[in-house]
């Protein structure tokens, strides 16, 4: 079965300042997708950026990118210029290709000091 | 378009009693799945459901849960004789179609059993 492993249960970081999420996953599959969701205290699960494991190129979304390493196997999540709005939970999920059953980790809990 | 709707929000059930989760998933979805959220964990997949049929339940306790996703209506998760732990949030999620596509996720209801 595939585990996602999240080893930080909490971080902070000051304001404007970049962050690294770490995020590593177990699976045998080849084919898959991988994401960070955000979840700010409202219970919204906020798909923040995802990544195709067939793609070399390292997904991007203005503030927030991803260092995919497959053969590490290792999925982690920048965030810079880190601002207020950015505390909140964020979970790292992979999905088999054929559909969508995901597999989250536990969580890191951010949190962003003015 | 509506996203995924959950109802109720918060739901509050004795020791015993029956709890029912409804998930209107998006419009021209007919692809719903559904994730428990413990404290302090991720999201744990439940159940695939497709109109009518149940895909794959392999995240289902074997007794007092059911899940259904008929021809008309919302799609119903039924927690029978509920006990204090089955205290956590549910949350729903709806594609397109089996995986191809994203799958959306409703704000969840919370399950609070005295």
């Amino acid at each position: 079965a595939q585990t996602v492993t999240q080893s930080q249960p909490e971080m902070s970081v000051q304001e404007a300042e970049t962050v690294t999420l770490s995020c590593t996953y177990d699976t045998s599959e080849s084919d898959y997708y991988l994401f960070w969701y955000k979840q700010p205290p409202s219970r919204q699960m906020i798909l923040v950026i995802r990544q195709e494991a067939y793609k070399q190129q390292n997904a991007t979304e203005n503030r927030f990118s991803v260092n995919f390493q497959k053969a590490a196997k290792s999925f982690s999540l920048k965030i810079s210029d880190s601002q207020l709005g950015d505390a909140a939970m964020y979970f790292c999920a992979y999905r088999s290709a054929d559909f969508n059953k995901f597999y989250f980790g536990s969580g890191t809990k951010l949190n962003v000091k003015p | 378009n509506a996203g995924v709707m959950q109802n109720p929000r918060h739901l509050v059930r004795r020791r015993g009693q029956e709890a029912r989760l409804r998930c209107s998933p998006m419009k021209g979805h007919s692809h719903v799945y559904w994730y428990r959220q413990l404290p302090e964990e991720g999201l744990k997949f439940m159940v695939y459901l497709q109109k009518e049929n149940i895909i794959d339940e392999s995240g289902m306790p074997k007794e007092r849960f059911s899940a259904e996703f008929p021809k008309e209506g919302p799609s119903i998760l039924r927690i029978q004789q509920v006990v204090r732990g089955d205290s956590a949030a549910y949350f729903c999620a709806s594609s397109w179609d089996r995986g191809h596509t994203e799958a959306f996720f409703g704000q969840g209801t919370r399950l609070t059993v005295v």
